[in-house]
């Protein structure tokens, strides 16, 4: 099973500012990854396909990248709404999540 | 509009019996992937399986095969996952997902608003 770790656990940072992300996989997924944003008490939604690929309505502070094991969410300038846990998961060798890093106000 | 509505919480005590249940509308329900994806208690998300309702191909994460059965009823747009015997460990939120298909099956990019399942004596 292809195991994703993400890091930080927590990240707090400042309205306005920007956040990155950090996701590895155990062995190379290519650019089979996603990115999902789960806020309390709501189901998660889908933010990035194909390491960088928005999906439909995602504003375009979200941005994605890497390939192979590294990979790296990056939103641009923090929004309110965007505090809110965040998930990656690997779609190339089956389906895994990351443990997911909790987005909080600095 | 694409929805994904699952069926209500559940209360139940170790060993008895469930199913829960997802209708898809809005969309060709034969044609996508439906997923059923655990999150336990502040915990995160857990792929469980996938099936395709166009003809009810299933496959099981290896942490579930065995554990739970997911199948399809394409006449009504609607997917389910069962347990037979239910443990205290199997209380979480349950969702279902769609899922495309070719390169990007297993991206979920619609979610159901959840099964919430307790499992107590």
């Amino acid at each position: 099973e292809i195991v994703m770790t993400q890091s930080p656990a927590t990240l707090s940072v400042s309205p306005g500012e920007r956040a990155t992300l950090s996701c590895r996989a155990s062995q190379s997924v290519s650019s089979n990854l996603a990115w999902y944003q789960q806020k309390p008490g709501q189901a998660p939604r889908l933010l990035i396909y194909g390491a960088s690929t928005r999906a439909t309505g995602i504003p375009a502070r979200f941005s994605g990248s890497g390939s192979g094991t590294e990979f790296t969410l990056t939103i641009s300038s923090l929004q309110s709404e965007d505090f809110a846990v965040y998930y990656c998961q690997q779609y190339n060798n089956w389906y895994t999540f990351g443990q997911g890093t909790k987005l909080e106000i600095k | 509009e694409v929805q994904l509505v699952q069926s209500g919480a559940e209360v139940k005590k170790p060993g008895e019996s469930l199913k829960i249940s997802c209708e898809g509308s809005g969309y060709t329900f034969n044609i996508y992937w439906i997923g059923w994806v655990r999150q336990m208690p502040g915990k995160g998300l857990e792929w469980m399986g996938i099936i395709y309702p166009g003809d009810s191909d299933t496959t099981y994460s290896p942490s579930f095969q065995g554990q739970v059965t997911i199948s399809a009823d394409k006449s009504i747009s609607t997917a389910y996952v069962q347990w037979s015997s239910l443990k205290a460990s199997d209380t979480a939120m349950y969702y279902c997902v769609r899922s495309g298909g070719g390169m990007v099956r297993g991206v979920i990019d619609y979610w159901g608003q959840g099964t919430l399942v307790t499992v107590s004596s």
